[in-house]
């Protein structure tokens, strides 16, 4: 079975600096996919964003970046130019990349704040 | 394109009641999946349907149940209600099964349950 870790349960940052949330996990798999997902106050869970385990490349959405570490079982994100509408949860989520199965696996969570 | 609708928003049922949540998938998503979210046990799979079809079931007990219908809705029931059941249920819809589709699962507002 895989699983997620998160285990920073609370971060805070700087408005308008920058922040890395860390995410391990563990799967026997080769081929997946990782997420991030933000969950603000209204419960609304929002994609971030997502990296191919077969990509070697880091997924990049703007001001959001990942560093994803496969041999070591590492996806961070990182988060440049905090903006106080970042304040929020934010899981790190697990897809195996079998077509036949969309179940998220997801991390325990960890709640950014955003200082002004 | 619209996106996940669920109804109700917000119930709250006694003790040995049953509820039945429902949701409404993105246009042209085939799977449906759901998730209990609470404080202790953070977000958990519940089941996932694909065309009408359970394809994938997670380890909860056999008073939650769910249900697909030909457009894609899928209905969720819990019968006797316990305390425990109190929950944020969130429904997904995914894009997987269709031609060169990533399969991201996008979340619905979710339906805060509460038990008393």
């Amino acid at each position: 079975a895989q699983t997620v870790t998160q285990s920073q349960p609370e971060m805070s940052v700087q408005e308008a600096e920058t922040v890395t949330l860390s995410c391990t996990y563990d799967t026997s798999e080769s081929d997946y996919y990782l997420f991030w997902y933000k969950q603000p106050p209204s419960r609304q869970m929002i994609l971030v964003i997502r990296q191919e385990a077969y990509k070697q490349q880091n997924a990049t959405e703007n001001r959001f970046s990942v560093n994803f570490q496969k041999a070591a079982k590492s996806f961070s994100l990182k988060i440049s130019d905090s903006q106080l509408g970042d304040a929020a949860m934010y899981f790190c989520a697990y897809r195996s990349a079998d077509g036949a199965n969309s179940k998220l696996t997801f991390g325990k969570g960890i709640t950014l704040s955003v200082r002004p | 394109k619209a996106g996940v609708t669920q109804t109700p928003r917000y119930l709250i049922k006694t003790r040995g009641q049953q509820v039945t949540l429902s949701c409404s998938p993105i246009s042209g998503h085939r799977s449906v999946s759901w998730y209990q979210q609470t404080p202790g046990q953070g977000l958990q799979f519940l089941f996932e349907y694909f065309s009408e079809t359970q394809r994938n079931k997670g380890n909860f007990p056999g008073r939650f149940s769910g249900r697909q219908f030909s457009n894609s809705r899928s209905e969720m029931n819990v019968s006797t209600l316990e305390l425990g059941d109190s929950a944020l249920y969130l429904c997904a819809s995914s894009s997987l099964g269709l031609a060169g589709a990533a399969g991201e699962q996008y979340f619905g507002p979710g339906t805060r349950l509460t038990v008393t």
